[in-house]
């Protein structure tokens, strides 16, 4: 059975500081991985995807950035922290080519910026 | 461009009873995948339905059923028996178009309570 975990559950962290979350997915290979952000009470805005490692694409910046070092692995980052950044992160995975967009989510990591 | 709309911000219902959730669409695609995803208070966001926009038929998993109006571009989600277990969020999303990788489109979500 396929997992997906994210990493830290939470953080309170200050303007201007640097971010890394982290998704890691165990039991699929080649999974296509995806980065949703969710405003306190909002909807689901997707920031990038990636199909493969090494590649991402952006969907939506917010002065954020993406990587996918391995297959199993994508890592959201950011040198410097706005206020905006903060709210709820989602990693998602979904089936390669030909899937239906069908998305299975991690746990979130919930930011704050202070 | 895809949109996907919910316009009820919250519903409120007794237990036992079925509430169905109203979501509207926009597309071009002839091919399309529309979804319904729950959200409970700890945040997990879980996979709930899925209706092909190919099929005439409605699709249903467990105690949840789509409405699905085509020419109207409609997706309703409807809950019978609801289980006070059954409050949380729910969003509708849709994806188009088949062997691209594009994730799917969420609407602003409705907020169920369903109450003893």
């Amino acid at each position: 059975a396929q997992t997906i975990h994210q990493w830290p559950v939470a953080e309170i962290k200050a303007v201007g500081s640097p971010l890394s979350l982290g998704c890691t997915i165990k039991g699929k290979s080649s999974p296509n991985l995806y980065w949703y952000w969710q405003a306190t009470g909002g909807t689901l805005q997707q920031l990038f995807y990636s199909i493969t490692v090494g590649q991402v694409e952006s969907v939506v910046q917010l002065n954020l950035s993406a990587s996918r070092p391995k297959d199993d692995q994508f890592i959201l980052s950011t040198e410097k922290l706005l206020l905006s950044h903060s709210g709820f992160y989602l990693c998602a995975w979904s089936r390669d080519w030909g899937n239906t967009g069908q998305l299975y989510f991690g746990e979130g990591s919930k930011l704050t910026v202070l | 461009a895809q949109k996907v709309t919910q316009t009820q911000t919250s519903i409120s219902v007794m237990e036992k009873t079925t509430v169905t959730m109203d979501c509207v669409y926009e597309t071009r695609d002839s091919s399309y995948f529309l979804f319904w995803y729950k959200q409970t208070a700890s945040g997990e966001i879980v996979f709930l339905i899925r209706q092909d926009s190919y099929k005439k038929e409605n699709a249903t998993e467990g105690h949840y059923s789509l409405n699905f109006q085509k020419p109207k571009s409609s997706i309703g989600l409807i809950i019978t028996a609801t289980q006070i277990e059954d409050s949380a969020v729910y969003f509708c999303a849709m994806r188009e178009g088949r062997n691209n990788n594009n994730a799917p489109r969420f609407g602003a979500g409705t907020k169920l309570s369903v109450k003893p």
